[in-house]
């Protein structure tokens, strides 16, 4: 299995509160992405970076942020959650651009907001 | 917007049975995928079939890609009960640059 560590797992928090999801690979990959899976909307992409400091938008960017300062840590922020954001979230990894390789999914980090 | 859509959205079928899945999509693609996933896990990568490809194998599965149809379909040969899970294609659009696409997936339960 690749080396894809999210964290946390799951995470239970209030509407309006900051959330924070970290994903660390140990794959030296260049590319990471994060999704949303829901269901009858399977995997959509939220934001990708396609190395240090460089990012772009997904599918569903709104309300979300993005950093990443290290090639291995690839962080998603919910700067004020709501219960639309209650959601499974994925990250992935590609050792270059995704659309021309396959991606390795971590497991996932379960979020309700209530 | 979705661009692959899977058929059907749930498949039942017993073990030794072979299950064929179906992705249709829309626009020009440089590749499309193949991903499972069981349940609470992420996704895997099962196949990647270039747009200048017709058929892929790897071990049990085949793989197959109609450009002037614009639909893809995967054939799990002589199921397990192991096979379970869901089924996504994921593609590559010509003008996605490094982004996949999924669609919603095709539930399969193979019954021992």
């Amino acid at each position: 299995d690749a080396g894809i560590t999210q964290s946390p797992r799951h995470k239970v928090t209030e509407t309006g509160t900051p959330v924070t999801l970290r994903c660390h690979q140990t794959e030296n990959h260049r590319y990471m992405y994060w999704y949303r899976q829901d269901p009858g909307h399977g995997l959509r992409l939220i934001h990708y970076s396609y190395g240090v400091k460089d990012t772009d938008k997904g599918e569903v960017s709104d309300g979300y942020s993005v950093s990443r300062s290290k090639t291995e840590d690839f962080l998603l922020t919910l700067e004020s959650a709501t219960s639309s954001q209650t959601s499974v979230y994925f990250c992935a990894i590609s050792e270059w651009g995704g659309a021309y390789q396959p991606q390795h999914f971590g497991d996932g980090t379960r979020l309700s907001i209530l | 917007s979705q661009q692959g859509e899977e058929d059907p959205q749930a498949l039942s079928i017993q073990e030794g049975e072979n299950a064929t899945m179906n992705c249709s999509y829309k626009t020009s693609i440089n590749n499309l995928q193949w991903y499972r996933q069981n349940s609470g896990r992420g996704l895997v990568h099962l196949i990647l079939i270039r747009s200048n490809e017709r058929e892929k194998h790897s071990g049990r599965l085949r793989v197959t890609l109609d450009t002037s149809k614009k639909s893809s379909s995967l054939l799990i040969t002589a199921s397990r009960a192991a096979d379970t899970a869901s089924y996504f294609c994921a593609t590559a659009e010509e003008t996605s640059g490094s982004r996949l696409t999924f669609g919603e997936g095709t539930q399969l339960t193979v019954n021992p």
